[in-house]
């Protein structure tokens, strides 16, 4: 099942600060996050498993809410070179073994000078 | 050069033709995927593979057929292509994490076009 996205797009001013969230409607396993920029492929940025983790990538961190099967992506002080689409992709918590990476729709972030 | 490639790049097609994309990885990963990039869609998973002669069906298989009779190759064939085939395709590769999906690596895409 298809993870939810939000914002579907935002638009920042160098150096100020971005939330991106992805919900499952589904108990989880893992979240992955990967940006895409315009007509490339899209670059892993991190996982995160499930047990509440965080995890950073210099300015660019991630938390997971098993709880509430959400995780969020900050984007801090953000760079020109944050703009792209951000998608989060989701393996569910059952079948283990047999698990397949779901995306979301995709959150573009717009970043200007 | 170390890395995963795909092949055609761009195509354009006729509605009726079979049309295959090839994908070639040099790491040994143990999963292969074929994604299909759509506007408003995003990333939707069409096959993937958890090694040679192991395939899966994914979100959207209808239409498609895969193979993987070696390790490194993940070709993807529309056997009868439609117009609701044009799209880009990404395939990708990761390394086994006890069944689990790790980072994915994405080849370039190919943009295939349905007429």
């Amino acid at each position: 099942q298809q993870p939810v996205q939000s914002p579907q797009a935002v638009i920042l001013r160098e150096g100020e600060d971005a939330v991106i969230n992805c919900s499952s409607s589904k108990a989880l396993y893992s979240v992955h996050w990967y940006r895409q920029k315009h007509g490339e492929a899209p670059v892993f940025l991190m996982i995160l498993l499930k047990g509440g983790e965080q995890k950073g990538h210099e300015k660019i961190s991630a938390s997971f809410n098993e709880k509430k099967q959400q995780s969020s992506l900050y984007l801090t002080a953000s760079q020109l070179s944050y703009s792209g689409t951000y998608f989060c992709g989701t393996e569910m918590g059952s079948n283990f073994g047999n698990e397949k990476l779901t995306f979301g729709t995709g959150t573009r972030l717009t970043i200007i000078p | 050069d170390a890395g995963i490639t795909q092949s055609p790049r761009y195509k354009i097609t006729e509605t009726g033709r079979q049309v295959t994309l090839m994908c070639h990885q040099t790491w040994s990963h143990s999963y292969m995927f074929w994604y299909r990039q759509d506007l408003g869609h995003g990333l939707r998973l069409i096959y993937y593979s958890a090694a040679a002669d192991i395939t899966d069906k994914g979100e959207v298989p209808d239409g498609y057929v895969v193979s993987r009779s070696k390790t490194e190759n993940f070709p993807l064939t529309l056997e009868s292509a439609t117009r609701s085939q044009t799209s880009v395709y990404f395939c990708a590769s990761s390394d086994d994490r006890g069944g689990r999906t790790g980072e994915l690596f994405f080849g370039e895409g190919s943009r295939l076009t349905v007429l």
